[in-house]
C-alpha cells in the first residue's frame, strides 16, 4: 500500500513566479492538509480540503490555493513568490474526521 | 508567545539512555496530542497519539500528558542510534483530522 506520495521532490523558482506542487493521498483517504515547514521549524498548517472543498485555513495569504480532484488527490498553488515562501511543503493526508494524519516525505521548494 | 513551545535542542545522548522530550502550551483548548519523529529530508512519521491527560505506552515509548500543567512529555526508553532525529509534538483542539498545531521539533542525537 503506497503512502502519501508528493511531486516535485524538489523545485527551484524565482520571485514573482508560480508554482503547483501535487499530492496523492494514502488509498482509503479523503481528507488532505498541506503543511509549510521552513527550516528549523515545526510544520504550519495552510489548508484542508475534503470533498474537492476548502474546510478549514490558517493563517496563510490568498496566494495559497489549493484544489482537491474527485480521486482526493490535491494540488497547492503559489502565486506570485516571495522569498519567504521557501520550504518543505508537506501534505498529509487522513480518512474524514480521523485524527491520525499521514504525511507525504514533501516538496522542497528555493525561491531565488 | 507561541501556542507550543518546544526546546530545539539538540540533544545529545549515549545510546541505551533513557531521552525524555517535552512540550509545553498555552491553549488550553487543546485536547489530542501527538509525535512525530522526522529524519532528515522526510516527512513527519507519528509515533505516539494520546487523548487528554495521561500515560500511553507503545514499546520503548511512552507518552505522558498533564493538561492541568499544559505539559507533554515523550519518553525514549533504550535509545537506539536509529532513534535520531527530529522529534515533534503536535496538537489539536477537534480530534477530528483537523488543523495540528506543531511545535519546532527537538533534534535527538544517539550516539555510540
Amino acid at each position: 500500500d503506497a503512502g502519501v506520495t508528493q511531486s516535485p521532490t524538489h523545485l527551484i523558482k524565482t520571485r514573482g513566479q508560480q508554482v503547483t506542487l501535487r499530492c496523492s493521498p494514502k488509498s482509503g483517504h479523503d481528507t488532505v492538509s498541506w503543511y509549510q515547514q521552513a527550516l528549523g521549524q515545526g510544520p504550519q498548517f495552510i489548508f484542508q480540503y475534503y470533498e474537492e472543498e476548502e474546510r478549514q485555513r490558517g493563517n496563510f495569504p490568498d496566494r495559497f490555493s489549493g484544489h482537491q480532484f474527485p480521486n482526493y488527490s490535491s494540488e497547492l498553488n503559489v502565486n506570485a513568490l516571495l522569498l519567504g515562501d521557501s520550504a518543505l511543503y508537506l501534505c498529509a493526508s487522513s480518512p474524514d474526521r480521523v485524527e491520525t494524519q499521514y504525511f507525504g516525505p514533501g516538496t522542497r521548494l528555493l525561491v531565488l | 508567545q507561541k501556542e507550543v513551545e518546544q526546546d530545539p535542542g539538540p540533544l545529545s545522548v549515549p545510546e541505551g539512555a533513557i531521552v525524555s522530550l517535552n512540550c509545553t502550551y498555552s491553549n488550553s483548548a487543546f485536547q489530542y496530542f501527538m509525535w512525530y519523529r522526522q529524519y532528515s529530508r522526510k516527512g513527519p512519521e507519528l509515533l505516539m497519539y494520546t487523548y487528554s491527560s495521561g500515560n500511553k505506552e507503545d514499546g520503548r515509548f511512552t507518552a505522558q500528558v498533564d493538561k492541568s500543567s499544559k505539559y507533554i512529555s515523550l519518553f525514549i526508553r533504550d535509545s537506539q542510534p536509529s532513534d535520531s532525529a527530529t522529534y515533534l509534538c503536535a496538537m489539536d483542539v477537534t480530534g477530528t483530522a483537523s488543523k495540528l498545531t506543531f511545535g519546532t521539533g527537538t533534534r535527538l542525537q544517539v550516539t555510540l
